[in-house]
């Protein structure tokens, strides 16, 4: 069972505003800062959102992330198909000593 | 931009080890953790350990104590990830991917593209 809780799947039509969360606990997201990848299958993961709610260069603003406790939340605004993919979190865990994932959610553009 | 390339697929025994590698650009590893993960099939990715430029020596997760061998050799800028004793339940993509920092608790900035692991009869 993933550390980190994601729900398996989200949707939405184009332009629309969708989120996904990611609950943990106290030695994870409660710890350490949380980070969003995006992954379609067969190619290397995207870095989409670092430390919380930052944008690496390249990455639209339509993409945001917050974080409160120990949940986290990726927002995904202006929703456009290309934007289908799977959605994992990620975060240290200072009790295992090691990177802990959520299982992913798999957004669908309708 | 960094590019993380990874050997091709294997198809491995029951009982027997694979060794993926994951070529980085020229010194990537006196700068950058590099840790390994997997995913199976239907599953979410997990973290299987990562070696620091900081330390040298790799830390594993618990879970694949004593049967994962993560290293770095810098003079070829190639990691590798060797996995002993394969069950069918290792069968996976496995990841390399890169911290943008020199500690294993560095954030992932890039990956590689995984390497599909059969563990088959």
């Amino acid at each position: 069972q993933p550390v980190l809780t994601q729900p398996p799947s989200a949707s939405g039509t184009p332009g629309q505003r969708v989120s996904i969360s990611c609950s943990g606990g106290r030695s994870n997201i409660g710890s350490n800062i949380l980070n969003w990848f995006q992954h379609l299958p067969g190619t290397a993961p995207k870095l989409l959102i670092y430390s919380d709610n930052q944008r690496p260069s390249g990455v639209p603003d339509r993409f945001s992330g917050s974080k409160s406790g120990t949940s986290a939340s990726l927002a995904i605004s202006g929703l456009q198909s290309d934007d289908e993919a799977d959605y994992f979190c990620a975060a240290w865990d200072d009790s295992l000593h090691g990177w802990v994932f959520g299982g992913g959610t798999k957004l669908t553009v309708l | 931009q960094e590019l993380l390339v990874q050997s091709g697929a294997e198809v491995k025994k029951p009982g027997s080890s694979v060794k993926v590698s994951c070529k980085a650009s020229e010194g990537t590893f006196r700068n950058h953790a590099i840790n390994w993960v997997r995913q199976a099939p239907g599953q979410g990715l997990e973290w299987m350990g990562g070696i620091s430029p900081v330390s040298g020596t790799p830390n594993y997760a618990q879970k694949f104590q004593g049967r994962v061998t993560i290293t770095a050799d810098e003079s070829t800028s190639t990691a590798y990830m060797e996995l002993s004793g394969l069950r069918s339940d290792d069968m996976a993509v496995y990841y390399c991917a890169r911290g943008v920092g020199q500690h294993l608790i560095s954030y992932f900035d890039y990956w590689g593209q995984g390497t599909l692991v059969t563990v088959s009869s």
